[in-house]
């Protein structure tokens, strides 16, 4: 059964300071998508991961892929507020039905 | 673009009670989803549609969730009766079906079971 496993499960950190996010999964897989979540909204997508080494890049966020280690990383630069939100990586073992990790809640403070 | 509608957005009922949620996809998207979000987890894949077609429902606890796609548009999910463990946030999403291909998520259905 795949699992996916994200951490921190919580991060508080300061605004300018810069972090990573990490997500593992246990089976072979070679998409993967990060997600965002405000407090009461819906999920939007973030970034799709299609190939080992896959590296991409928003704003102040970037997301790479590493199949053979099972690792995805979010990575935060110079944090600020608008970045509070909770992160989901989700793996889709080729069959278009994704598995959703446990989350990271950011919280940015000044 | 119209993104993925949802209805009702909010629902409370009592256990034993039944209720249905409606989503209508992104004009297009041959794959409809529904997903059953608890409060603080990740959202867990109830069952998948590709056009008016099931390809997964091994998660759909099928004594009291149903969920059909009649005319391979828009779909409703049906919990006959619920419990009080079902109270979550149930989100539909879509797809084109595109390898590799994000999906689309509606606003959700906010359910609470008293």
């Amino acid at each position: 059964e795949l699992k996916v496993e994200q951490n921190p499960l919580f991060l508080s950190m300061q605004e300018g300071k810069n972090y990573t996010i990490y997500c593992n999964y246990s089976t072979t897989s070679d998409r993967l998508y990060w997600y965002r979540q405000d407090p009461g909204k819906s999920l939007e997508s973030l970034f799709v991961l299609l190939s080992n080494g896959a590296v991409k890049q928003e704003g102040r966020l970037m997301a790479s892929l590493d199949t053979k280690a099972r690792l995805s990383t979010l990575h935060i630069t110079a944090a600020v507020h608008d970045l509070s939100a909770t992160y989901f990586c989700a793996v889709d073992k080729n069959t278009d039905k994704l598995i959703f990790g446990t989350g990271t809640r950011l919280q940015v403070f000044p | 673009e119209a993104g993925v509608a949802q209805s009702p957005r909010y629902k409370i009922i009592e256990k034993r009670q039944s209720v249905a949620f409606w989503c209508n996809p992104i004009s297009g998207h041959a794959t409809l989803y529904w997903y059953q979000q608890i409060l603080g987890q990740g959202p867990k894949l109830l069952i998948q549609f590709q056009n008016n077609g099931v390809v997964d429902d091994s998660q759909l606890p099928k004594d009291r969730f149903s969920a059909e796609r009649l005319k391979g548009v828009d779909s409703t999910l049906k919990i006959q009766p619920a419990k009080l463990e079902d109270s979550a946030v149930y989100l539909c999403a879509s797809s084109s079906g595109t390898v590799g291909e994000t999906q689309y998520f509606g606003p959700g259905t906010r359910l609470l079971v008293l």
